[in-house]
């Protein structure tokens, strides 16, 4: 099946400071998507993108699918930004998201 | 809020015993996904309904099963529960079953079993 790696696995910041997230796969795809697991457990989609950039607020997202990665961009963090970062994928062979093991975000005051 | 619906949000149980997880998806939607998140094995699909029908299985034991009814909720149901089933499960929905459709999380239901 297709694999999905995080990078970093764990990523400690000082309010203010901006941020990036990686996320490899293996094969093609046809739905990328990121989220967030706040600390109370909810995963809080972020973006849906399978293909180029999107921005909202704070937070942008680019997936170059012919390279088969995807970044996720942190600016000006905040303390409400910690939590868990997940990419998960999903291609025609596949029936479900396959989850990366996620990047740990503490955002200090 | 994604719009999808998971009661309870926390169940407390024994081993050996059996519970039901219940999922409402966001309105119109007709594919519901069942994924597990444990400390040891991170998120795991582990099946699929789409318009009443079951469609994919994923990591799931044979002690687990689901249904999703014509109304379109979905139920989750774990029986002989162990120590080792103690975990957060979340239901998705989306509006079709074809890979391009994004997946909403619903706020989950954390199991733990004693």
């Amino acid at each position: 099946g297709i694999q999905v790696e995080q990078s970093p696995p764990d990523l400690i910041l000082q309010e203010g400071a901006n941020s990036t997230l990686r996320c490899n796969f293996s094969d093609s795809v046809n739905n990328l998507q990121w989220f967030h697991q706040n600390p109370w457990g909810q995963l809080i989609n972020l973006f849906y993108i399978p293909s180029g950039t999107k921005q909202n607020g704070r937070l942008s997202a680019t997936t170059v699918a012919t390279e088969r990665y995807s970044l996720l961009y942190i600016s000006s963090s905040q303390t409400t930004d910690s939590g868990v970062y997940f990419c998960a994928v999903r291609n025609t062979g596949r029936r479900a998201l396959t989850f990366g093991s996620g990047t740990r975000l503490q955002v200090q005051p | 809020d994604s719009g999808v619906t998971q009661t309870p949000k926390h169940l407390i149980t024994a081993t050996g015993q059996r519970v039901t997880l219940r999922c409402s998806p966001r309105s119109g939607d007709l594919s519901v996904y069942w994924y597990q998140q444990s400390l040891d094995q991170g998120l795991q699909f582990l099946i699929q309904y789409y318009n009443g029908e079951e469609r994919a299985k994923g990591n799931i034991l044979e002690r687990f099963s689901a249904q999703q009814f014509p109304d379109l909720h979905s139920e989750l149901n774990l029986s002989s529960l162990e120590l080792g089933d103690s975990a957060l499960y979340f239901c998705a929905s989306s509006g079709g079953q074809g890979p391009a459709y994004e997946q909403y999380f619903g706020p989950g239901t954390r199991l733990t079993v004693t």
